[in-house]
């Protein structure tokens, strides 16, 4: 998992209570994304980012917002966590646009009581 | 970016070649073909990316035919720690849908 970071590594908290992960990687890649992954299937891209500052919607959005203030850190956020949203989350970075996503995150494990 | 289509299981035994066949009709003209692992508890981990014909590296090859509607991942001479989950995807600039991927599991 060559310089990526996730925190917390897991979680518990209650329906309705907001959420913040945290993905800090070393590598100075520009790009970063946020993925969920349920048990039995593959990952589905949340959130992802191309620069500070710079964000855009993945397939499953919805319910969840991101920041990136600094090149390193990518916050992905649940205002108000769901249980729909308890899952296995990873973060991931690539060095650019046309190249694949080389590096996942070591995951953190969120469950929404 | 369409979904990909992916034998849901495979059985090999150990030292033996296993090729992995992955659909994707709706390929667009700008999409790579990316293939990734992942264990149990961990994140994805890239294996080989091709655009067409055939791309090797130091753990496997890739071969897509010039309609780029299908790839088949080839894995030479597996062992049991090759047992996991193998994704084939169509990635744009870095974005990347997966499927369900193909449960490998390796016997002895």
């Amino acid at each position: 998992d060559a310089g990526i970071t996730q925190s917390p590594r897991h979680k518990v908290t209650e329906t309705g209570t907001p959420v913040t992960l945290r993905c800090h990687q070393t590598e100075n890649h520009r790009y970063m994304y946020w993925y969920r992954q349920d048990p039995g299937h593959g990952l589905r891209l949340i959130h992802y980012s191309y620069g500070v500052k710079d964000t855009d919607k993945g397939e499953v959005s919805d319910g969840y917002s991101v920041s990136r203030s600094k090149t390193e850190d990518f916050l992905l956020t649940l205002e108000s966590a769901t249980s729909s949203q308890t899952s296995v989350y990873f973060c991931a970075i690539s060095e650019g646009r046309e190249l694949p996503v080389n590096d996942f995150g070591p995951g953190t494990r969120l469950t929404v009581t | 970016l369409a979904k990909t289509t992916q034998p849901i299981s495979m059985d090999s035994y150990e030292g033996q070649e296993v090729n992995i066949t992955c659909s994707h009709n709706n390929i667009a003209t700008n999409d790579y073909i990316t293939w990734y692992q992942q264990f149990p508890s961990q994140g994805p981990r890239f294996i080989i990316q091709g655009y067409k014909t055939k791309v090797t590296n130091e753990v496997a090859s890739l071969f897509i035919p010039a309609d780029r509607k299908s790839s088949t991942l080839s894995l030479p001479r597996v062992s049991l720690s090759d047992t996991a989950v193998y994704y084939c995807l169509n990635t744009n600039a870095g974005k990347s849908t997966f499927g369900d991927g193909t449960t490998l599991t390796v016997k002895p």
